[in-house]
């Protein structure tokens, strides 16, 4: 079945720091990619997505490139800041024809300090 | 856009009781979804409804779990005979009908804490 690996936190950085979450999949075709955060008190927002392979998704400074070769979908940030604290969410929706669930990974809570 | 609203944002209730959750996409959304998280792990898919029609469904939602979405728009969530494994997050979510590439816009969840 499908499943969805992501480094384990919390991750702590300073202000300013160079910010990569490890995201690994498992999944047969070509399933679409996610990066989902979710502030404290808030519900989860999409960040950004990738359909294929090889595409890039960007948001708010963030990156993700979709590596069917290494099925890795790792998020990056070259400058974190303090309002960037949350917790980040890897995701896949498989491929499948009329499947639209979501799986995710673990969560990885992020705490920026100034 | 008033975004998905979920009520109640918090129940308590006590083992064995009937509890209903409520969840109001956002308009003009066809798909509506419903997951689950637990503290520390990132959400599971429930149900997934298109319209009407209930098109998935988890082997998670087991047969004390029901939901509906009668008139295509708002849905319910309702879980019979609550049990203290039944305690988490209960997450909506719903998407517009955009072709297979869709993004799903969450809720800020319904917390069920079962004593």
């Amino acid at each position: 079945g499908n499943s969805v690996t992501q480094m384990e936190g919390p991750v702590t950085l300073s202000e300013e720091a160079f910010l990569t979450i490890n995201c690994t999949y498992t999944a047969t075709g070509y399933p679409s990619l996610f990066w989902y955060v979710q502030y404290p008190g808030e519900g989860l927002q999409l960040l950004l997505k990738a359909t294929k392979a090889d595409d890039k998704g960007s948001n708010k400074g963030f990156e993700a490139t979709y590596r069917k070769e290494t099925t890795s979908f790792h998020l990056e940030k070259g400058s974190v800041q303090v309002s960037d604290s949350a917790v980040y969410f890897c995701a896949l929706r498989h491929s499948g024809a009329g499947s639209y669930q979501l799986t995710f990974g673990k969560g990885t809570k992020l705490s920026v300090i100034p | 856009d008033t975004g998905v609203s979920q009520n109640p944002r918090h129940k308590i209730t006590k083992r064995g009781q009937n509890v209903t959750f409520r969840c109001d996409p956002i308009s003009e959304h066809n798909r509506l979804y419903w997951y689950r998280q637990t503290l520390g792990q990132g959400p599971e898919f429930l149900t997934y409804f298109q319209n009407e029609a209930q098109l998935e469904k988890s082997r998670l939602l087991s047969d004390r779990f029901s939901a509906e979405r009668p008139k295509g728009s708002f849905s319910t969530l309702e879980i019979q005979r609550t049990e203290q494994g039944d305690s988490a997050m209960y997450l909506c979510a719903s998407s517009p009908r955009t072709g297979v590439m869709d993004t799903q816009y969450f809720g800020p969840g319904t917390r069920l804490t079962v004593l």
